[in-house]
């Protein structure tokens, strides 16, 4: 079973318009966290936002924040008042603590691009 | 402050040859990561480090292999290329679990095998 799924490949989004990119995670580690990458054409991974299992509130980095619904093992990204520049790959990772290590597994990806 | 570089940015090999992609971090983390991000997929862990001497396979791990003699350098090595290693490198590293232990990456390295 994939650990990290992100169902939608491709979104559009209206300049200042909010949009939300889908992520479900599956692990049976109660103690994981969560992440979003963006990866513009450049081809950079760029760190947004984490989410710890244990957080009570939903996490927020400006004009990004987290919606995570722990019971539905969800953890979509919302992106408010969209901008151009905000046109990218986006990519859900979580991490879980297999013995001393700390890898992330990733999502395939979602291509969002903010049109005017 | 650099953070993690990584280079060549660019490679063509052909099939057979043999090469070595250097990374290396400025920030004094002990957790190093090569992955591989094939075309519209998400990054997949080839091999990782928690500290200098000390390697473990990831997930896609055939056909490399790495080494970590100081905390600083962690290089990927490619032996017998095989077009299936037609792939963008990605080096990270990281602090040790117990904080947000988000993972800063490198560039990249665009590697063509033909």
């Amino acid at each position: 079973a994939q650990k990290i799924t992100q169902t939608q490949p491709g979104m559009f989004v209206q300049e200042k318009e909010a949009v939300t990119l889908d992520c479900t995670y599956d692990t049976s580690d109660p103690s994981y966290g969560l992440f979003w990458y963006k990866q513009p054409s450049s081809g950079e991974m760029i760190f947004l936002i984490y989410q710890g299992s244990y957080d009570q509130q939903n996490a927020t980095e400006g004009r990004y924040s987290l919606n995570f619904q722990k019971a539905r093992k969800s953890a979509n990204l919302v992106i408010s008042a969209s901008q151009l520049g905000d046109s990218a790959m986006y990519f859900c990772a979580m991490r879980e603590h297999t013995g001393t290590a700390s890898k992330l597994t990733f999502g395939t990806g979602t291509r969002l691009q903010v049109t005017l | 402050n650099a953070g993690v570089t990584q280079t060549p940015k660019f490679r063509i090999l052909k099939i057979g040859q043999s090469m070595t992609l250097q990374c290396t971090q400025d920030m004094n983390h002990n957790y190093m990561y090569w992955y591989r991000q094939d075309p519209g997929m998400g990054l997949k862990l080839i091999y990782y480090s928690v500290g200098a001497g000390i390697t473990d396979k990831g997930e896609v791990p055939n056909g490399y292999n790495v080494s970590r003699s100081t905390t600083e350098d962690f290089p990927l090595r490619l032996e017998l290329a095989a077009p299936s290693q037609t792939s963008v490198y990605f080096c990270a590293s990281s602090y040790p679990p117990g904080s947000t232990n988000e993972q800063y990456f490198g560039p990249g390295t665009r590697l063509t095998v033909t």
